[in-house]
């Protein structure tokens, strides 16, 4: 079984961009969170998706943004990039239908902001 | 300013010895533990899970203990060996999924 993919695995954008992510959970996997790993903060929950739906937010401002299609594939957007947006983007799938349960995680995408 | 990245515990330990590795949760209404190990470039990979209806479990050279009372979770690894060097967290699920800073474990051969 395929694990889960994210592209690209490597971005660089200017202060001021959007920026797009895709995930592609594991066949079968129904809940797709994405984390934001920075040396500074750690591992930072973004928000996670269940069917479509929004199921869980963490702490992140509005410019930080996702979805979740019928096929389970999800994308965040960022807008109006910061420096601060620099970071390791990871997106984790899961089977569990309530909660999180063990979650498989992507490689990530490194996102530069310059 | 300039940002300060966090200071991970570090662990080292010789090869074939057994590795303790602790984390301290904050909420107490987290039903779920578990614990994922990262190694560079990675992303985060599952070793072994707990729920709060239990105290402690095994896995393949791996153990988890949870206390409940001082909100403290422990990875112990028999035998460790060179493969296991990585940075360990323990993460917490309860309405959010929270990850501790992680421990950076070292393995000398």
């Amino acid at each position: 079984k395929a694990g889960v993919t994210q592209t690209p695995r490597y971005l660089i954008k200017t202060r001021g961009q959007q920026v797009t992510l895709s995930c592609s959970p594991i066949s079968g996997h129904r809940s797709v969170s994405w984390y934001q790993q920075t040396p500074g903060q750690g591992l930072q929950f973004l928000f996670e998706y269940f069917s479509e739906t929004q199921r869980n937010k963490g702490n992140f401002p509005g410019r930080f943004s996702g979805r979740q299609f019928s096929n389970s594939r999800s994308e965040m957007n960022v807008s109006t990039l910061e420096l601060g947006d620099s970071a390791l983007y990871l997106c984790a799938s899961s089977a569990q239908t309530s909660g999180r349960g063990e979650q498989y995680f992507g490689p990530g995408t490194r996102l530069t902001v310059t | 300013g300039e940002s300060v990245g966090l200071h991970l515990p570090t662990l080292s330990v010789q090869e074939g010895d057994n590795s303790i590795i602790n984390c301290a949760y904050s909420n107490s209404a987290s039903d779920y533990f578990i614990w994922y190990k990262q190694e560079s470039g990675k992303g985060p990979q599952f070793i072994i899970d707990i729920r709060s209806n239990m105290d402690k479990r095994q896995g393949q050279r791996v153990t988890v203990l949870l206390n409940k009372t001082v909100k403290h979770l422990s990875l112990q690894i028999a035998a460790t060996q060179p493969g296991d060097s990585a940075v360990y967290f323990c993460a917490e699920d309860g309405n959010q999924f929270y990850f501790g800073t992680g421990t950076s474990l070292t393995v000398i051969p």
